[in-house]
């Protein structure tokens, strides 16, 4: 079974702020890195799929980066908003099979 | 389009009894999955599906959990006899070919 861990496990902001998580991961046998929010009572829903080593995604206030040789991905979230609040999960695609992180719980204080 | 169901959302049981749940995923969608989400814990794989065949079960206690994809749509994991350990959040999800999987809301099980 193959690690990886988010940081910070939980985090709590005022509105307006930015921040930002990380997605660690194995550098060998990458396929793809997969970020997942999943709101209270929802599906979890697809935020961005990145495969390519300095991969830089955005939708939105919401931006990603990629770094496959030393294993690790940003998730940056400018300006937060209480609707931002949930859990935002990182996926690690080798093989056939996703192996995600515990994920980073974010609460956004009004 | 229509998103991936599942039922029950939710459901509470005693040890040692049985549970099935049911998962349509995405028409088209060739690839299926089941995790199991334990409070504090990542979504871990329990078994894959591509079409009616087992891709993986490599995590899935086969001593008390089954699943089927008959006919390469519909999906049930059963759980029989239940643990307290179970509980968790019960997730399928739908993919084509290694893109981004699309989830159902989930069932929260409870064994108590």
């Amino acid at each position: 079974i193959l690690n990886v861990e988010q940081s910070p496990q939980s985090l709590h902001v005022q509105e307006g702020d930015s921040t930002n998580f990380t997605c660690s991961f194995p550098s060998s046998n990458f396929y793809a890195l997969h970020w997942y929010r999943w709101e209270t009572a929802k599906s979890p829903e697809a935020l961005f799929v990145m495969t390519l080593n300095g991969d830089e995604k955005k939708k939105g206030r919401i931006s990603a980066t990629l770094n496959t040789k030393e294993g690790y991905s940003y998730l940056y979230i400018k300006g937060s908003q209480p609707e931002d609040s949930a859990t935002y999960l990182c996926a690690f695609l080798t093989g056939n099979q996703f192996y995600f992180g515990t994920g980073t719980s974010l609460t956004v204080i009004p | 389009e229509a998103g991936v169901a599942q039922s029950p959302r939710y459901k509470i049981i005693e040890k040692r009894q049985s549970v099935a749940f049911w998962c349509n995923p995405i028409s088209g969608h060739a690839t299926l999955y089941w995790y199991q989400q334990i409070l504090g814990q990542g979504p871990k794989l329990l078994i894959q599906f591509q079409n009616n065949g087992v891709v993986d079960d490599s995590q899935l206690p086969k001593d008390r959990f089954s699943a089927e994809r008959l006919k390469g749509v519909d999906s049930t994991l059963k759980i029989q006899p239940a643990k307290l350990e179970d509980s968790a959040v019960y997730l399928c999800a739908s993919t084509v070919g290694r893109y981004e999987q699309y989830f159902g809301p989930g069932t929260r099980l409870t064994v108590t």
